[in-house]
């Protein structure tokens, strides 16, 4: 079946440093991914959604400046942390929609990030 | 904006049992879906809905999508152990392709 992987699974930074959490369609195009985030013992919030080749639209109350999207191509995502701080720290799930349809988004397997 | 409530917030079971839980919301929905989320991995799709009325199963699990568009249920028959999770619905408005998630309900069989 259709997969999409995150990389890094996890990773910790120290407050201040950016990160960078990628997204990739391994074996579909997706001109649409989405990227959540979720604090322990709660749901998936989405925050943005990412369109290839163009500006990401961001979900009200998430800095734009601060998590950084960009959709350089047909299968890949990417997000940036900027200026990282402890209260980032959170499981960052994204999910694709095969260009070609016909079924539901898939996720990947979610980033733990850890800022100390 | 857009609310899904859940419930029951957990649930601790006996092998065997069924289970139900269920999603309302006060706005219309045109898919329903359940995921299961087992912990440090992201969700996988269990049952996905599109009309109202509908009632899906998949195996042991079956679902359905409420006449009024703004609720659905999950029942797990025979629950085993490896049912052990956290269960998400997700609902999607009319021209939107992005998910709205449930708060998730931990389901917990002793064997």
């Amino acid at each position: 079946g259709a997969v999409v992987s995150q990389h890094p699974s996890w990773v910790i930074c120290k407050s201040g440093t950016s990160v960078k959490i990628e997204c990739r369609s391994l074996d579909f195009q997706a001109t649409t991914m989405f990227w959540y985030r979720q604090f322990p013992k709660q749901s998936l919030m989405l925050m943005a959604t990412s369109n290839e080749g163009s500006k990401a639209t961001y979900e009200q109350g998430v800095e734009k400046d601060k998590f950084l999207i960009n959709h350089a191509s047909l299968t890949l995502s990417t997000l940036t942390v900027t200026s990282a701080h402890p209260e980032d720290s959170s499981f960052y799930i994204c999910s694709a929609y095969p260009v070609a349809g016909g079924t539901e988004a898939f996720f990947g397997q979610g980033t733990r990030l850890t800022v100390v | 904006g857009q609310q899904l409530n859940q419930s029951p917030q957990s649930m601790f079971i006996q092998e065997g049992e069924d289970v139900s839980m269920n999603c309302t919301s006060s706005s219309i929905f045109n898919t329903w879906l359940w995921y299961k989320q087992d912990p440090g991995e992201g969700p996988v799709l269990l049952i996905a809905l599109y009309k109202a009325g509908e009632l899906t199963s998949n195996g042991r699990l079956t679902a359905q999508f409420g006449i009024t568009r703004k609720d659905s249920f999950l029942n797990i028959s025979a629950s085993i152990p490896s049912d052990v999770g956290i269960y998400f619905c997700a609902a999607r408005a009319t021209g939107r392709r992005a998910l709205t998630f449930g708060s998730g309900t931990r389901l917990q069989v002793q064997p």
